[in-house]
Formats: C-alpha cells, sequence, structure tokens
C-alpha cells in the first residue's frame, strides 16, 4: 500500500495550459514537501507545506495542504516547457525518514 | 558551492558480482541519506546517517545490502551477490543536519546500476 498517492501518474498538455495535480493520503503530516525531477536528475525541493490549509506560490506554481494534513495539490498556471519534470510528493515519516509517492510525470508541449 | 557527487555513474555488472556505489555530500552536511529510484518513479528510502553513525537502515531490502560512513563525509552503499532485481538508479542525499521540515535534502545524480 502507497502511503502517499499521487494523481494523474501522468499528464500531457499543451503549452498555456492550466493543470492541477493532487497528493492524497489517510494519514496526518506534520508537512508534507513537494519535488521536481528533470530528465537525468535528482530531484530538487520546491515548498515545504507546514500548517493545515496553507497556501503557498513560487511564481506560477500554487501549493495547497489541505485542512485536515492528509493531502496537498499542485496548481500550475500557463504550464510552459520548462516545467515538463516528474513531480513528487514526499512527507517525514517518524523524525528523519522522507517517504515519497510514485510522482506525476508532467509533459508540457510547445 | 559543490553539490553532491556520485561515482561511479553507470556501472554495469554481472550477476554474483558485488558493487560499491560512492556518495560524497556537501561539505558539512550531517545527514546523508540513500534511496532507490525506479524509472517514472520516486525515490524509496534504504538507510541514513547522523555524521559516521547509521541511524535507520529500515529500508535496505536484504542483507546483501549495506552502508557505511566511516568519517562521516563520504559514504559508500555496497551490494553483495548481485541479482537482476538490484537494477536502479541509487540515488544520495544530504542535509545540513537531520529531520523534518527544517532541512532541505539536496540529491546526487545517481548511479545507474544494470546486473546482467
Amino acid at each position: 500500500t502507497q502511503l502517499l498517492e499521487q494523481s494523474p501518474q501522468f499528464l500531457s498538455i499543451q503549452e498555456g495550459e492550466n493543470l492541477t495535480v493532487y497528493c492524497n493520503s489517510s494519514s496526518v503530516f506534520s508537512s508534507l514537501q513537494w519535488y521536481r525531477q528533470e530528465p537525468g536528475e535528482g530531484p530538487v525541493l520546491l515548498v515545504t507545506v507546514v500548517t493545515g490549509g496553507e497556501v503557498k506560490k513560487l511564481k506560477r506554481l500554487t501549493f495547497q495542504f489541505g485542512d485536515a494534513r492528509k493531502d496537498s495539490s499542485l496548481h500550475i498556471t500557463a504550464a510552459q516547457p520548462g516545467d515538463t519534470g516528474l513531480y513528487l510528493c514526499a512527507a517525514w515519516i517518524g523524525y528523519s525518514t522522507l517517504t515519497f509517492g510514485k510522482g506525476t510525470m508532467l509533459l508540457v508541449s510547445p | 558551492g559543490a553539490g553532491v557527487s556520485q561515482s561511479p555513474r553507470y556501472k554495469v555488472t554481472k550477476r554474483g558480482q558485488d558493487v560499491a556505489l560512492r556518495c560524497d555530500p556537501i561539505s558539512g552536511h550531517v545527514s546523508l541519506y540513500w534511496y532507490r529510484q525506479a524509472l517514472g518513479q520516486g525515490p524509496e528510502f534504504l538507510t541514513y546517517f547522523n555524521y559516521e553513525a547509521q541511524q535507520d537502515k529500515s529500508g535496505l531490502p536484504n542483507d546483501r545490502f549495506s552502508a557505511e560512513r566511516p568519517e562521516g563525509s563520504i559514504s559508500t552503499l555496497t551490494i553483495q551477490r548481485t541479482e537482476q532485481r538490484d537494477s536502479a538508479m541509487y540515488r544520495c542525499a544530504s542535509s545540513l543536519k537531520t529531520g523534518r521540515s527544517s532541512y532541505e535534502q539536496y540529491f546526487g545524480p545517481g548511479t545507474r546500476l544494470t546486473v546482467t
């Protein structure tokens, strides 16, 4: 059983479109992180959300942490080809173990 | 400054051979993590160190896998008697300190292991 369920698994869109990807769990987390991984590279941290209901914006990316701290979403406005990559959510299990979801592979075509 | 480096970047080995994968973390980072990542999926935790102490090895698949960080800096992940199912990308990450949201993990480029 996957602790963090991400959806959709794959998303192919045209440049300029908006999109939302989701990260869901039945567990409550003290915080949740989003990473982006480009082909051939390691994951890079985008944001950490800590408070239930929290919304964080990073340019065209908007991250939301659910009120119950069980789920999160990432919304991208006016997607660009440079947004292409694997988007991963991750949560701390215990004090020091970071567990990842399987990710959403995003392809943005010009 | 220099990021996390890993070597070799690619390793092809025959089934039954032992392999050693190296990770050189960012200088001054206390915590070091090893992950295994299947293509198109998220990293899977293997083990982690604070300084030279291995704090958690619960993610190591079996006793053929071991890791060490003897001087609290460079770490080696060793796989003995490799099997085809061990083929994967092995990633290392380091963070300034351990735990939770305060400390970002910086990932290395990974070692692609292929067992034939």
